[in-house]
This record gives C-alpha cells, sequence and structure tokens, in this order.
C-alpha cells in the first residue's frame, strides 16, 4: 500500500532555515501537504502543491517537489520559536484512496532553540 | 474562514460507557467529514469518512458497530464510542472538506477530543 516516510525528530537554532523531508511510494498522488500541529491541538494546513509542479513559495515557506524520486520537502526560513510543532507531510489522489484519503507521514518534530 | 469545531475537547469515561464526539464546520457546509484517530508519537490514521445523509464508509479494520458515525446535516458528524475500553483511549480528529470550495481536495481539520477511557 501507500507509504509516506518523514524523519521523527529536527533542532534547529533560530533564526536558521529548516528543511523538513518525505517521501512517499505513490506515483500517481496528485496533491502533496505540509500539516502543522501544535501540542494539544488539531491540524492546519500550511500549504500544498500539485504533482505537476516542482515548487511552490509562501512568504516564509517553500516545498519543493521532485516527483521523480517522490521526494517532498518543507524549508522554514528564518525559523521561529512559535515554529515549534510536528509536521505532516501528507499525500491524496493516488492510486487507492483517492481524492478523499489522506495519507500521512508519523510527522516530524521540530524544536527551534535560541 | 474554513473553522471546524468539536466537542468535547476532552472527556474521561468508565470502561464499559459510550461516549459521543460532534464534529461541526461553523462558516462552511461539508458534505464530508472525516474521523482519524491520533496515538501518541503516530500518524493520524483515517477510520472512516462520513457523508451527508448517507452511511459511512470504514476503513479496513475499524469496527464499524464499535464507532458509530452519523452525518445528519451539512455541518454536523458525530462519532460515538460505544462500549468503550482503556485501548480507546486515543486523539480522535475529524476534518471537513468544503463543499463551496473550488478545492475539494482540501481538508479542514477540528483541534481534536482526547479520550481516555478507564
Amino acid at each position: 500500500g501507500e507509504d509516506v516516510e518523514q524523519s521523527l525528530f529536527l533542532s534547529v537554532r533560530e533564526g536558521d532555515s529548516s528543511v523538513i523531508n518525505c517521501t512517499y511510494t505513490d506515483s500517481s498522488s496528485t496533491y502533496l501537504y505540509w500539516y502543522k500541529q501544535e501540542p494539544g491541538a488539531g491540524l492546519q494546513l500550511l500549504t500544498y502543491i500539485f504533482s505537476n509542479m516542482d515548487m511552490k513559495q509562501d512568504q516564509r515557506l517553500t516545498v519543493l517537489l521532485n516527483k521523480k524520486d517522490k521526494h517532498l520537502s518543507l524549508r522554514i526560513a528564518d525559523t521561529q520559536t512559535g515554529d515549534s510543532a510536528i509536521y505532516f507531510c501528507a499525500e491524496s489522489g493516488g492510486a487507492s484512496g483517492g481524492y478523499n484519503k489522506l495519507i500521512f507521514g508519523a510527522g516530524t518534530r521540530l524544536a527551534v532553540h535560541p | 474562514g474554513a473553522v471546524v469545531s468539536q466537542h468535547p475537547s476532552r472527556v474521561i469515561c468508565k470502561s464499559g460507557t459510550s461516549v459521543k464526539i460532534e464534529c461541526r464546520s461553523l462558516d462552511f457546509q461539508a458534505t464530508t467529514m472525516f474521523w482519524y484517530r491520533q496515538f501518541p508519537k503516530k500518524s493520524l490514521m483515517l477510520m472512516a469518512t462520513s457523508n451527508e445523509g448517507s452511511k459511512a464508509t470504514y476503513e479496513q479494520g475499524v469496527e464499524k458497530d464499535k464507532f458509530l458515525i452519523n452525518h445528519a446535516s451539512l455541518t454536523l458528524s458525530t462519532l460515538t464510542v460505544t462500549s468503550a475500553h482503556p485501548e480507546d483511549s486515543s486523539f480522535y480528529i475529524c476534518s471537513a472538506r468544503d463543499r463551496a470550495s473550488g478545492l475539494q481536495e482540501t481538508q479542514y481539520f477540528g483541534p481534536g477530543t482526547r479520550l481516555l477511557v478507564l
């Protein structure tokens, strides 16, 4: 079945850039997403990218998609302490789930320190 | 816009009782809502897809008689955990898709409900 994998933990210094990586297995995925989850809260959609795009930039966030390698990354520029959270990569539109089903990675915990 | 609420945010119940969790789309209509379960330090697992006016579609391995889903209106879906046991303790999150949005693929998530069964 489909699988989405992420590294579990990332620690960065405040002001530096953070890069969170994700790989997925379903080559027919249509949309790829990044969600942010703060402690005890639900998920907040940060950004998404359509599979025919290579890059999408939204203020401090840059998403890069390498469809050939099935690799997605999220770069956060000038990382702040408020960015500390768990970041989930997800895909939809794949072969078995279609648009209804979001397949999530396990989440990357980003810790920002002074 | 696109706010989804859940109630309660936290519930503690005794083993054997039933618990109802509500998911509401506050400023949009949602023909489709989704129920997820999140284990500690784990990803979200889709439990079921709730369609307004019809039966929910459950994912493989999810007991439909255990997790009753009702989608009575375009803004409300409920998940009832029947005869709860300690292993049902988890963080339950709902999401909703905005019917009017051209971006059908976007799901808006509620803040989650933490269930603890003693």
